[in-house]
């Protein structure tokens, strides 16, 4: 099976811009979560995805939105740049979404973006 | 709310020595507890996990570690490190009964196997 799948791995923007982010899930999975990286606040939950519907989101501006599609591939979006939105993004799939079970989570490989 | 500390931000080590990377965890419920690698450039790759039963739990690359619901700790070990396992490491948690995936990580130790 295919690993997680994001793109494009490396984007330049300027401050002000707006930015789209790619991940596609394992085939079958259907939750996709997003964490931010950076060297300072560390990783922090952004958002998951379950069956199209946001399921949590972590505490973020709402210039950071994403959505999920029919197929579970999920896009993440930062409107209005900012120079501290430099990080690397990381999407996680899974099969299913909480309940008390375990749904082990599969990291892709991260979109670096930086902001000048 | 739950939070994780990495009490070692760095840990340099000798090749074929041991290695223990701690962290201690807060919570008011019950959670799943993870450990994650990083390699350079890469995304992050499941070590092991605690979910329930035995508080010793083996993972990948001959890394285990131990849960001790005492001291809310979960400490990393490998008894004999090799060039190779020069990376981060991350310390998570999940609540059990969520509605949904959210991990919640530690800041993450740099470990630097040294020839």
């Amino acid at each position: 099976k295919a690993g997680v799948t994001q793109t494009p791995r490396y984007l330049i923007k300027t401050r002000g811009q707006q930015v789209t982010l790619s991940c596609s899930p394992i085939s079958g999975h259907r939750s996709v979560s997003w964490y931010q990286q950076t060297p300072g606040q560390g990783l922090q939950f952004l958002f998951e995805y379950f069956s199209e519907t946001q399921r949590n989101k972590g505490n973020f501006p709402g210039r950071f939105s994403g959505r999920q599609f029919s197929n579970s591939r999920s896009e993440m979006n930062v409107s209005t740049l900012e120079l501290g939105d430099s990080a690397l993004y990381l999407c996680a799939s899974s099969p299913s979404s909480g309940g008390g079970l375990y749904n082990e989570q599969f990291f892709g490989p991260g979109t670096r973006l930086t902001v000048l | 709310a739950q939070s994780v500390t990495q009490l070692d931000s760095q840990v340099p080590v000798f090749e074929e020595a041991p290695v223990e990377l701690r962290c201690n965890y807060s919570s008011s419920v019950s959670v799943y507890l993870f450990w994650y690698v990083q390699y350079p450039n890469q995304g992050l790759q499941l070590l092991l996990k605690y979910l329930s039963g035995s508080t010793l739990v083996k993972g990948i690359n001959g890394f285990e570690a131990e849960f001790n619901k005492s001291q809310t700790s979960f400490h990393l070990r490998k008894p004999s490190v090799h060039i190779s396992d020069t990376a981060e490491y991350f310390c998570a948690v999940r609540r059990i009964f969520a509605a949904g995936n959210k991990l919640t990580f530690g800041g993450g130790t740099r470990v630097l196997v040294k020839p």
